[in-house]
C-alpha cells in the first residue's frame, strides 16, 4: 500500500537557520502530496500542497517540490522563526489508479523547535 | 479558513464504559468525514471514512462494532468507543472534507483532537 517516510526528529534550530525536512513516498497511481503543520494544542493545518509532478507548493516562506523521479517532497524554509516551532507531517492522498484513492496517508511527523 | 471542532477535547473513563466523541464542521457542509487515531510520537492512522447518510467504511483491522460511527447530518459525525479498555487510550482526530460550493476544490480540515484515557 501507500506509505510516507519522513525525517525523524526532533529537529532543533536557531532562529534564521535554514530548514529541510525530508519526505519520501511510495504510491500507486498519481498521488497528491501535502505538508501539514500542527501547532501546540491545535489541529492539523494544511501548509502547502502539490498535485502533480514538478509542482512547487509554497506558503509562509515554506516550499516543497513534487519530485516524481526521486519520489520525494522535501520541505524547506530559508529562515525559520520561533513561531515555526510545531510538528510537521508529510502526507499523500491517493490519486486515480491507486489503491488508496482519496485517502490521506501520513508520515510519522517531525517535531521542529526553533530557539531565539 | 474552515473550522472543525471536536468535543470533548479530553475525557477520562473507566474500563468497560462507552465514550462518544463529536466532530462538527462549523462553516461548511461535509458529506465525508474521517476519523484518525494517533499514538504518541507516531503518525495518524486512518480508522474509518464516515459518509453522511450511509454506513462508515472501516480500514482493515479496525473493529466496526467497537468504534461506532454515525454521520447523521452534513455537519456532525460521532465516534463512540464502546466498552473501552486501557488499550483504547489514544488521541482521536477527525477531519472533514470540504468540496466547495462548486465541487471543484477538495480540502480536508482537521479538528484539534480528543485525548481519551481509559483507566
Amino acid at each position: 500500500g501507500d506509505s510516507v517516510t519522513q525525517m525523524e526528529g526532533p529537529v532543533t534550530l536557531s532562529e534564521e537557520a535554514f530548514l529541510t525536512i525530508n519526505c519520501t513516498y511510495t504510491a500507486t497511481g498519481y498521488p497528491s502530496l501535502f505538508w501539514y503543520v500542527q501547532y501546540p494544542g491545535e489541529g492539523l493545518q494544511l501548509l502547502l500542497k502539490a498535485t502533480k509532478a514538478d509542482d512547487k507548493g509554497s506558503n509562509k516562506g515554506f516550499e516543497a517540490t513534487y519530485r516524481k523521479e526521486t519520489t520525494s517532497f522535501h520541505l524547506e524554509k530559508g529562515s525559520v522563526q520561533v513561531s515555526d516551532s510545531a510538528v510537521y507531517f508529510c502526507a499523500l492522498r491517493g490519486g486515480a489508479g491507486g489503491t488508496s484513492y482519496g485517502k490521506l496517508t501520513f508520515g510519522q511527523g517531525t517535531i521542529l523547535t526553533v530557539h531565539p | 479558513g474552515a473550522v472543525v471542532s471536536q468535543h470533548p477535547s479530553w475525557v477520562i473513563c473507566k474500563s468497560g464504559t462507552s465514550v462518544k466523541i463529536e466532530c462538527r464542521s462549523l462553516d461548511f457542509q461535509a458529506t465525508t468525514m474521517f476519523w484518525y487515531r494517533q499514538f504518541p510520537k507516531q503518525s495518524l492512522m486512518l480508522m474509518a471514512t464516515s459518509n453522511e447518510g450511509s454506513k462508515a467504511t472501516y480500514e482493515q483491522g479496525v473493529e466496526k462494532d467497537k468504534f461506532l460511527i454515525n454521520h447523521a447530518s452534513l455537519t456532525l459525525s460521532t465516534l463512540t468507543v464502546t466498552s473501552a479498555h486501557p488499550e483504547d487510550s489514544s488521541f482521536y482526530i477527525c477531519s472533514a472534507r470540504d468540496r466547495g460550493r462548486d465541487g471543484r476544490t477538495d480540502t480536508q480540515y482537521f479538528g484539534p483532537g480528543t485525548r481519551l484515557t481509559v483507566l
